[in-house]
């Protein structure tokens, strides 16, 4: 079955401070895995997925199979960086990609 | 820069009545879905609709659901017969393509169910 947890529904730091939020995941076959954002009355918007491998807002996420997790770090928090973030997970098929499924979300708060 | 607009952005109505959620996608994406969020809650599957088909639904849309995309524009969902249980926000998203698994989302309409 596909599931994706996050085991903090809250998470406070500091700013200034390095903020990992986890995800784990189960999944039969060959996922994507996402995070997703969502600012204070404003939409869910993407933040980043594993297969770019890239930075965004100072944000990094590493898909780790043999642990099944895709761990959110930012070396150190700002207090824009305040939102719910939902860790996501697609399917992957050989030519699509299946629906997401979104885990309960982590709602971080940067203390200034 | 395009985005998925969805109205109305809260709606109030009584349990039993009939509810239509509007959406309109991003124009050139293929891929349309329905996702809702329950206070406190995750943000759950309802369905996908590609082709002018559902191409999945999940178990909570059941008879009392449907979708539609009757102009080549608009994507709704109708709730035919509310119950409190479907108070929700309910939220839109689209997909440009099969190439990738990214959701771009609407602001999402709030259902409150009385």
């Amino acid at each position: 079955a596909q599931r994706v947890t996050q085991p903090e529904k809250l998470l406070s730091v500091f700013k200034g401070a390095p903020v990992e939020l986890k995800c784990n995941y189960s999944y039969s076959g060959s996922p994507e895995l996402f995070w997703y954002v969502q600012y204070s009355r404003q939409r869910l918007q993407l933040l980043l997925r594993h297969i770019s491998r890239e930075s965004i807002k100072g944000f990094t996420a590493d898909l780790n199979k043999g642990e099944t997790s895709f761990h959110l770090k930012k070396p150190f928090a700002q207090e824009e960086d305040s939102a719910m973030y939902y860790c996501a997970l697609s399917g992957r098929r050989r030519t699509s990609y299946d629906k997401v499924i979104f885990g309960p979300g982590t709602s971080l708060s940067v203390i200034p | 820069e395009p985005e998925v607009t969805q109205t109305p952005s809260h709606q109030v109505t009584q349990m039993g009545q009939e509810v239509i959620l509007r959406c309109v996608p991003i124009s050139n994406h293929l891929y349309f879905y329905w996702y809702r969020q329950i206070l406190g809650q995750k943000v759950e599957f309802l369905v996908s609709f590609y082709n002018n088909e559902i191409s999945e639904k999940s178990e909570i849309f059941d008879d009392q659901f449907s979708v539609e995309r009757p102009d080549g524009s608009n994507f709704t969902l109708k709730i035919r017969s509310t119950k409190l249980e479907d108070s929700a926000m309910y939220f839109c998203a689209s997909r440009p393509s099969h190439n990738t698994g990214e959701l771009f989302f609407g602001e999402g309409s709030r259902l409150t169910v009385l």
